[in-house]
């Protein structure tokens, strides 16, 4: 069954340093989305990217993140610069379409340890 | 806020038993879905329901949703230790495409 997969599954960094978290989505899907997890807090949506474009972002997706499609792939999450409270798990999701009924399927998640 | 609440928080259980998790929202949604969280890891989609439905069956899985309400429970019948695990409710309101994560419930099944 398909899956989406998620890359580094860990990853440790310094304050201030740039991080890229990747994901490869379903391979038939159009729509893809990053959420995180703070430890012990809800799931909380950061943004969604169709047809090479941020289509919606929360408050949280602020100037030190952005995100990317390089290739046909994979789908990328950029911290520029990183704060101790960007320490969370990072889940990225795709769904084949936006439609309103439609399922999203979630990756492993990448737990980023900002020291 | 438009975010899904769970609860109870935390639910204890034996092996065999029922296990039932609430969860309310606030707006009108297009659909409902729940998920479960292993410990530390990634998101499996367990079940949707739509707004025009009532109750939905998956197995050992049986959702309801009452709109009314803006509630939904997720039953787990017979439970085993495996289903120990977090359940989170996600509702899709009706605007954009994001879902709204509750804070879940702990499950844990005693064997």
């Amino acid at each position: 069954e398909p899956e989406v997969t998620q890359t580094p599954s860990h990853q440790v960094t310094q304050m201030g340093q740039e991080v890229i978290l990747r994901c490869v989505p379903i391979s038939n899907h159009l729509y893809f989305y990053w959420y995180r997890q703070i430890l012990g807090q809800k799931v909380e949506f950061l943004v969604s990217f169709y047809n090479n474009e941020i289509s919606e972002k929360s408050e949280i997706f602020d100037d030190q993140f952005s995100v990317e499609r390089p290739d046909g792939s994979n789908f990328t999450l950029k911290i520029r610069s990183t704060k101790l409270e960007d320490s969370a798990m990072y889940f990225c999701a795709s769904s084949e379409s936006g439609r309103d009924q439609d399922t999203q399927y979630f990756g492993p998640g990448t737990r980023l340890t900002v020291l | 806020s438009q975010q899904g609440e769970e609860d109870p928080q935390a639910l204890s259980i034996q092996e065999g038993e029922n296990a039932t998790m609430n969860c309310s929202y606030k707006t009108s949604i297009n659909n409902l879905q729940w998920y479960r969280q292993n410990s530390g890891r990634g998101l499996v989609h367990l079940i949707l329901i739509r707004s025009n439905e009532r109750e939905k069956h998956s197995g050992r899985l049986r959702v309801t949703l009452d709109t009314s309400k803006k509630s939904s429970s997720l039953l787990i019948t017979a439970s085993r230790a495996a289903d120990t695990a977090s359940y989170f409710c996600a509702t899709d309101p009706n605007t954009g495409n994001q879902f709204y994560f509750g804070t879940g419930t702990s499950l844990t099944v005693i064997p």
